[in-house]
């Protein structure tokens, strides 16, 4: 069964600082992963889509790799801010059963401290 | 630009009660979804469907219907809501090609009593 998972399940920083998050998936037939940003009682904003042909994505301070064989990626954050405090949510796209479907993580709930 | 637009926002049901939440899109997309987030989990994938007339199951479809009568409407019904059904419901958009992004709609908060 295709699972992702997602370390840490929590994070706290100050504010400034640089970190990682982390996804693993066990598919490694994966047409492309996306990270989601999911602020609370709210919907899903999409941050970063990485094909599977391509390494890293960049937007603004982030920057999200992508290591097929290892079934692995990272969303790196620059600089935090008070404002980056959300879920962050990674999901690979195959092209199964489920035309398209996402496999969803369970996210990585992130605070930024002031 | 409205996107991925889902009504109601919070809804309360008794057990027993049906309902049906709505879903619509302006984006031209094909393919639609109906997921579901329980606390602490992934979304899980409800039903799906891949254009106007056609729709499929996904992971968890046991007690849920859906029609697509329009390509801008994917309507999820509950029957005969159960406490099991207590949930946040996402539905979501994409156009019908490789390595695009799926939209999301703000979600319904359904609870079950």
């Amino acid at each position: 069964k295709q699972e992702v998972t997602q370390i840490p399940a929590a994070l706290s920083v100050p504010e400034g600082e640089n970190l990682v998050l982390n996804c693993s998936f066990t598919d490694s037939a994966i047409y492309n992963l996306q990270w989601f940003r999911q602020d609370p009682g709210k919907g899903l904003t999409s941050l970063l889509l990485i094909q599977s042909s391509q390494r890293e994505q960049t937007s603004g301070r982030l920057n999200a790799s992508l290591d097929k064989s290892s079934g692995r990626s990272t969303l790196y954050i620059a600089a935090s801010q008070p404002g980056d405090s959300a879920t962050y949510l990674c999901a690979f796209m195959n092209y199964g059963g489920s035309q398209g479907n996402l496999i969803f993580g369970k996210g990585t709930k992130l605070s930024v401290k002031p | 630009n409205a996107g991925v637009t889902q009504t109601p926002k919070f809804r309360i049901l008794k057990i027993g009660q049906s309902m049906t939440l709505q879903c619509t899109q302006d984006m031209n997309h094909n393919y639609m979804y109906w997921y579901r987030q329980d606390p602490g989990m992934g979304l899980k994938l409800i039903y799906y469907s891949v254009g106007a007339g056609i729709t499929d199951k996904g992971e968890v479809p046991n007690g849920y219907n859906v029609s697509r009568s329009t390509t801008e409407d994917f309507p999820l019904r509950l029957e005969l809501a159960a406490p099991s059904q207590t949930s946040v419901y996402f539905c979501a958009s994409r156009v019908d090609r490789p390595n695009t992004e799926a939209f999301f709609g703000q979600g319904t908060r359904l609870t079950v009593v």
